[in-house]
């Protein structure tokens, strides 16, 4: 059963620049959730998506969006990008409907974003 | 608002020791609570959960954890560490319940020696 995939693996851009990355759940999966990684902030989460729908938001600006298709794929954006925004981005999935009280969350290896 | 601290930002043990790695939560009702292993390079991988119930849970590759309320402590444990362990260990806390969201804490990197 292949595990979670996210693309790309690494990615360097300059400030100004958009990002997107995406993210495909196990099969079955219904539940997509993406966290940021850095040194400093440590694991933060971002927003998570099920059924397409956004089920909840981390504390980041508007510069960060993600998205949820049909097949439970999900693809998050970074416009403006910011050397702070250097991180590695986890994205994460889960069968269950009920979150986390009812399922486990399986993560994938992540995104390396580079800002130069 | 809930949170985790993970006093420990490195620790250092041969292998065939003992390990306890420290986590203390808040939150104002029953904790949700996870310890969760990344290896360089890798996503990170659940090594167990305690939702409720007995107090003292088992997890794999050898890990245990204690739910102590009264100290607001879910400390993760392993009788004998093996080289293979050292990597960094979160803590972390649901954030919501019904969702995926996880507040973690900083981790603490795990180093063995031979």
């Amino acid at each position: 059963k292949a595990g979670v995939t996210q693309t790309p693996r690494y990615l360097i851009k300059t400030r100004g620049q958009q990002v997107t990355l995406s993210c495909s759940p196990i099969s079955g999966h219904r539940s997509v959730s993406w966290y940021q990684q850095t040194p400093g902030q440590g694991l933060q989460f971002l927003f998570e998506y099920f059924s397409e729908t956004q089920r909840n938001k981390g504390n980041f600006p508007g510069r960060f969006s993600g998205r949820q298709f049909s097949n439970s794929r999900s693809e998050m954006n970074v416009s403006t990008l910011e050397l702070g925004d250097s991180a590695l981005y986890l994205c994460a999935s889960s069968k269950a409907s009920g979150g986390l009280i009812t399922g486990e969350l399986f993560f994938g290896e992540g995104s390396r974003l580079t800002v130069l | 608002a809930q949170s985790v601290t993970q006093p420990d930002i490195h620790i250092t043990v041969s292998e065939g020791a003992s390990l306890e790695l420290r986590c203390n939560y808040s939150y104002g009702a029953t904790p949700y609570l996870f310890w969760y292993v990344q290896s360089p390079g890798q996503g990170l991988q659940l090594l167990l959960k305690y939702f409720s119930g007995d107090t003292l849970v088992q997890g794999i590759k050898g890990f245990e954890a204690e739910f102590k309320r009264s100290q607001s402590s879910f400390n993760l444990r392993k009788p004998s560490v093996h080289w293979s362990d050292a990597a960094e260990y979160f803590c972390a806390v649901v954030g919501s319940y019904n969702t995926d969201k996880l507040i973690f804490g900083t981790g603490t990197r795990l180093q063995v020696f031979p």
